[in-house]
C-alpha cells in the first residue's frame, strides 16, 4: 500500500463549481498534514496546513479524519487560477531535525471556462 | 528575498556522462532535501540534510547518485555515469525546522533529458 494515495484525476469542472479532492495515507503516526499545489511545469508551493479541527483558507477548506486516515480538500467558487496539481502531504515523525515529508502524486485540477 | 536557487535549468546530456546539480538553499534555513519528479513515481525524496549533515540517503536510488552539502548555503547532487531513466525534475528545497513550521520551499528545479 502506497504511503499517500491520491485519486489522480483530472477533474474537469466549470467555473464557479465546488470539487473536493480526498487523500488517504497508511501510517497512523503520521503527524502532520499539508496540501501543496503545483503549476504546469513550476514547483510544489505550500497552499495549506491541515489541522483536526479543520481549517479554512477563503474558498478552501482542509479537513483530516485521523480515524479513517483520510484528509480531504474542498474549493469552493472555482476559478480558472485554480487550475494546478494538488499535493497530499504527509509529515511521518516529529522529530527534531527529522522532517521527512511523503507526497502524494498529485491530484490534476482543471477549470474550464 | 531570494528563495531557494538551482542550476541549471535544463540539462540535455548522453548517457554516461556526469551531471552535476547545484542548489542554493534559502538563507538560515537549516535542513535541505533534493527530490526526483517523474509522470510515474511522482515526488521522490532522494536525501536530506539537516545542519549540513546528511540525515536519509535512503531515496538515493543506486551508487550513481551522491550528494554534498559542503557549506550551508550550498548544496549538489551528482549522476555518474547518467542513464536515460534519470530523466526527471530534480528540485531542492529548504525548510527551518527549528521554527517548528515543516513548509518546505521548493526552488524551480533542474528538468534532466539523458539521451
Amino acid at each position: 500500500r502506497k504511503e499517500v494515495e491520491q485519486d489522480p484525476g483530472p477533474f474537469n469542472v466549470p467555473e464557479g463549481a465546488t470539487v473536493a479532492f480526498n487523500c488517504t495515507y497508511s501510517n497512523s503516526a503520521s503527524q502532520s498534514f499539508f496540501w501543496y499545489r503545483q503549476d504546469c511545469r513550476k514547483e510544489p508551493k505550500l497552499l495549506m496546513s491541515v489541522y483536526s479541527s479543520g481549517n479554512e483558507d477563503g474558498r478552501f477548506t482542509a479537513q483530516l479524519n485521523r480515524a479513517s486516515q483520510y484528509i480531504s480538500l474542498l474549493i469552493r467558487d472555482s476559478k480558472l487560477s485554480d487550475s494546478a496539481t494538488y499535493l497530499c502531504v504527509v509529515l511521518l515523525v516529529r522529530n527534531s531535525g527529522n522532517t521527512p515529508l511523503v507526497f502524494g502524486k498529485g491530484t490534476r485540477l482543471s477549470v474550464i471556462a | 528575498d531570494a528563495g531557494v536557487i538551482q542550476s541549471p535549468r535544463h540539462e540535455v546530456t548522453e548517457m554516461g556522462q556526469e551531471v552535476t546539480l547545484r542548489c542554493k538553499p534559502i538563507s538560515g534555513h537549516n535542513s535541505l532535501f533534493w527530490y526526483r519528479q517523474t509522470m510515474m513515481r511522482g515526488l521522490e525524496l532522494l536525501i536530506y540534510f539537516n545542519n549540513n549533515v546528511p540525515i536519509d540517503d535512503s531515496g538515493m536510488p543506486e551508487d550513481r547518485f551522491s550528494a554534498k552539502m559542503p557549506n550551508a548555503s550550498f548544496s549538489t547532487l551528482k549522476i555518474q555515469p547518467s542513464e536515460p531513466r534519470d530523466s526527471a525534475v530534480y528540485f531542492c528545497a529548504s525548510s527551518d525546522v527549528g521554527q517548528d513550521s515543516y513548509e518546505q520551499y521548493f526552488g524551480p528545479g533542474t528538468r534532466l533529458t539523458v539521451t
